[in-house]
């Protein structure tokens, strides 16, 4: 158990609809990271927030956004969802100011799109 | 981040070392070398990483060659559940707020046989 949760772990959906995917990190980080893996483009990095802040985009559309809330939980949204979209969505978290840094990963959403 | 290559697949009897290889002849002198695994579907797990020193820890060993260009992963006793694929990654120390992404590649698919 890496200590990060996420909500839910399954989830279906149609075409056009828009869902939210819920990552609480492991107690005392302050970065949360968003990743997405489907099977043609690997592990891809999305975005990342620190403190609230964010740090970092990696290839995140414009559909989906995140937010890091004020307890450090985060959401990413995901709208006007396309087939494609389906994949499976990893949250991480790290305690930045550590020499290791190492990333911690929730166990995913897999997220269906039909 | 330098861009590493590694082998797509490799296979290893149950008990015996798995020596995993990875190229980053890129590699500049901030940037360290980090190992994460991921089972089937599950968030990827971090083993290891160092700089330039063999490194060694409770799950593998981690050996860089003196020109930092290549390093292997030591799996020293394989067993059925380090079935996974592994990810080389190359990236500079994250400190403080810094940006601490992880670019995964398409990792070494690593398969323990009875």
């Amino acid at each position: 158990d890496s200590g990060v949760t996420q909500t839910p772990k399954h989830l279906i959906t149609a075409t056009g609809q828009r869902v939210t995917l819920r990552c609480s990190p492991r107690s005392g980080d302050l970065s949360v990271y968003w990743y997405q893996q489907s099977l043609d483009q690997g592990l891809q990095f999305l975005i990342q927030y620190y403190n609230g802040e964010e740090r970092a985009k990696g290839n995140i559309l414009e559909r989906f956004s995140a937010q890091q809330f004020p307890d450090l939980h985060s959401e990413l949204n995901l709208s006007s969802l396309e087939l494609g979209d389906s994949a499976l969505y990893f949250c991480a978290s790290s305690s930045p100011g550590t020499y290791n840094e190492k990333l911690f990963f929730g166990s995913g959403t897999q997220l269906s799109v039909l | 981040d330098a861009k590493t290559t590694q082998p797509t697949s490799m296979d290893c009897a149950e008990g015996r070392a798995a020596n995993l290889p990875c190229n980053h002849s890129t590699i500049s002198g901030n940037e360290y070398v980090y190992w994460y695994r991921q089972i089937h579907s599950q968030g990827p797990q971090y083993i290891i990483h160092g700089l330039k020193n063999n490194e060694t820890n409770e799950m593998a060993s981690l050996i860089i060659t003196e020109d930092r260009k290549s390093s292997t992963l030591i799996l020293p006793h394989a067993t059925l559940r380090d079935t996974a694929v592994y990810y080389c990654i190359v990236r500079p120390h994250a400190g403080g707020t810094s940006y601490g992404k992880l670019t995964f590649g398409q990792g070494t698919i690593l398969t323990v046989h009875p």
